[in-house]
């Protein structure tokens, strides 16, 4: 079974700075996607960035980027230029490509990012 | 794109009674997911449909726990006889074949 592994229960980073959070995953699988998630206090969870495992090339999308390590299974998220409003619950999540696989995703327990003006 | 849409927002309940949410997906996605996430967790899957079948279930649907998804658009969840433990967040989400999952806003379900 595949499961997702995110080891910073918290991080803080001040604005403007850069942050890294941290994901792990295990899987047997070779076909596969990952994700991160933003979740907003009491708000609903917004796709932050994609990587699909078949690429070499890391994802970014404007001041998300991701270090996408597949032989070591890491998958981390890099925030540039930190904002107040990236303040939220991070999640790291994993889904199956295999044609047979199933489409859920398995998700990390998540880091909760704080801002610091 | 209306995004999804869940009902109730939060919902309050005795122990023991029957509740039901709905979730409305995005109008073109076939594909509709239940997820259920507990104070400080990472969103945990219940239950998928394509269309109006439903193909996977998770073992953490129990006996008191039915989904439907009768005409391929909306979904609801019932949980039957709810226990202290079902207090959680229930989230739903849709997609397209290959695409990211887009969740809603969820159900709080709170049992006294």
């Amino acid at each position: 079974a595949q499961t997702v592994t995110q080891s910073q229960p918290e991080m803080s980073v001040q604005e403007a700075e850069t942050v890294t959070l941290s994901c792990t995953y295990d899987t047997s699988e070779s076909d596969y996607y990952l994700f991160w998630y933003k979740q907003p206090p009491s708000r609903q969870m917004i796709l932050v960035i994609r990587q699909e495992a078949y690429k070499q090339q890391n994802a970014t999308e404007n001041r998300f980027s991701v270090n996408f390590q597949k032989a070591a299974k890491s998958f981390s998220l890099k925030i540039s230029d930190s904002q107040l409003g990236d303040a939220a619950m991070y999640f790291c999540a994993y889904r199956s490509a295999t044609t047979s696989g199933t489409y859920k995703y398995i998700f990390g327990t998540g880091t909760r990012l704080k801002v610091l003006a | 794109d209306t995004g999804v849409s869940q009902d109730p927002r939060h919902k309050i309940t005795k122990r023991g009674q029957n509740v039901t949410f709905r979730c409305d997906p995005i109008s073109e996605h076939n594909r509709l997911y239940w997820y259920r996430q507990t104070l400080g967790q990472g969103p945990e899957f219940l239950t998928y449909f394509q269309n109006e079948a439903q193909l996977e279930k998770s073992r953490l649907l129990s006996d008191r726990f039915s989904a439907e998804r009768p005409k391929g658009s909306f979904s609801t969840l019932e949980i039957q006889r709810t226990e202290q433990g079902d207090s959680a967040m229930y989230l739903c989400a849709s997609s397209l074949p290959g695409q990211p999952q887009h969740f809603g806003d969820g159900t709080r379900l709170s049992i006294l």
